[in-house]
């Protein structure tokens, strides 16, 4: 039943790695979003895809890339994890894009030791 | 890119009607302007939106001056509940991709 969903809830882990964080929508929408929400509570948006296209990149470091193997999923990969990434991301849909309703995931909060 | 500017917190009491004002100077004429509602630990939730005038809802009443170049998010009779994070979003709603969240507004609601 849940629109949006990611995995993991929680990612702990050491400086240097890989992660990745999962993202699916059962919603049927075209745009899908990623956001970073840091320990002050700013809600920044990463990335956004509508239909397999990426159309927002935020001035994003090349360490995060989005991956979306289709419509209803977008992942986020992030590579040589810092400390600085250490915050709670939220993968978002929309039926289209810009001012349409967004619906959030629960987000997942990533913290790098 | 339209920024918008909120207040950065707002105290009320159970009851009352609470206004929260979001500057948006710069916003283009494709411009929507939305509010998102966010409680600790979750992701943001849709309250409302508009472009002109006024819209209401069950949960809340958005007010847009003719100019839009701002726009005051109502909530009548607030509850402990309605403790939260609110933000004003600006974005076009026809075909375009760009939306910015302000830095959000926190209200706290006493008893």
């Amino acid at each position: 039943d849940t629109a949006v969903s990611q995995t993991p809830k929680y990612l702990v882990t050491q400086m240097g790695n890989d992660k990745s964080i999962k993202c699916e929508q059962n919603l049927g929408h075209d745009t899908m979003y990623w956001y970073k929400q840091d320990s002050k509570k700013f809600l920044k948006i990463m990335f956004s895809y509508n239909n397999k296209e990426l159309i927002i990149n935020e001035t994003v470091p090349n360490r995060f890339s989005p991956k979306s193997p289709d419509k209803a999923h977008l992942n986020l990969h992030i590579n040589s994890l810092e400390l600085g990434d250490s915050a709670v991301y939220f993968c978002a849909s929309s039926l289209m894009g810009g001012g349409d309703e967004q619906f959030f995931g629960p987000g997942t909060r990533l913290t790098v030791l | 890119l339209a920024k918008t500017t909120q207040p950065i917190s707002m105290d009320s009491y159970e009851g009352q009607e609470v206004n929260i004002t979001c500057s948006h100077n710069n916003i283009a004429t494709n411009d929507y302007i939305t509010w998102y509602q966010q409680f600790p630990s979750q992701g943001p939730r849709f309250i409302i939106q508009g472009y002109k005038t006024k819209v209401t809802n069950e949960v809340a009443s958005l007010f847009i001056p003719a100019d839009r170049k701002s726009s005051t998010l109502s909530l009548p009779r607030v509850s402990l509940s309605d403790t939260a994070v609110y933000y004003c979003l600006v974005g076009e709603n026809t075909g375009g991709f760009k939306t910015i969240f302000g830095a959000g507004t926190r209200l706290f609601v006493k008893a």
